[in-house]
């Protein structure tokens, strides 16, 4: 059963606009979680994290938010651009385990 | 650095034969994942390593899946028999560990199999 979960497969916005990527987790223990971005035929990288003392985390044009009593977290991507059409990855962690979504595919409209 | 080094890039094979995956993390990375990748369950983390030992095999399918750490710069992934679900996108990723699982990992750019 997925631990992690991203209900929508794809994510269209026009560039300029906000992107939000949504990101559902079913276990309380998860106390750190990340975001990676995957282009086609490349690995994941890291893009930005977030541990759970916080509620939310910035990095120009990322920002994360974390939602513990929802166990719900949420990438914001502002300004969008076509560089970051990709497929995003959300992933959490409690000790010992790492559990990956199945992604989120956006694409940003130049 | 070049990265993390995954070969071959594509396999295709045919069901009940032997699968090897290989690869080189980072230098000076102290822990090594192997992760799969499908369309259904996205990320898979089947087994990871620090300092060349096994810590977490529990991602493992069946005992069709092994995998090895001979040494700090080497790792292989093998299926033994190969099965058409098998088929997948297979990434190994290495971290330093400096502070644990709260490191980002680093990805190789992955191993496309084909299970006929």
């Amino acid at each position: 059963d997925q631990q992690v979960k991203q209900n929508s497969p794809s994510l269209s916005v026009q560039e300029g606009r906000i992107s939000i990527l949504n990101c559902d987790y079913t276990n309380s223990m998860f106390d750190y979680f990340l975001w990676y971005k995957k282009y086609p035929a490349e690995g994941p990288t890291f893009l930005i994290s977030i541990s759970s003392i916080k509620d939310k985390n910035e990095d120009g044009r990322f920002t994360v938010f974390l939602n513990k009593s929802a166990k719900h977290l949420s990438l914001h991507i502002v300004p969008s651009q076509p560089g970051d059409s990709a497929v995003y990855f959300c992933a959490a962690s409690p000790a010992n385990q790492f559990y990956f979504g199945t992604g989120t595919s956006l694409t940003v409209i130049p | 650095d070049a990265g993390v080094i995954q070969s071959p890039r594509h396999e295709v094979t045919e069901m009940g034969q032997e699968v090897t995956l290989r690869c080189k993390p980072i230098s000076g990375h102290d822990y090594l994942f192997w992760y799969r990748q499908t369309m259904m369950r996205g990320l898979e983390l089947l087994i990871y390593f620090n300092n060349n030992v096994p810590i977490d095999d529990s991602g493992m399918p069946e005992d069709r899946f092994s995998a090895k750490m001979p040494n700090a710069s080497f790792s292989t992934l093998k299926i033994q028999p190969s099965e058409p679900r098998d088929s997948a996108v297979y990434f190994c990723a290495s971290s330093p560990g400096l502070a644990g699982r709260y490191n980002e990992q680093f990805f190789g750019p992955g191993t496309r199999l084909t299970v006929l």
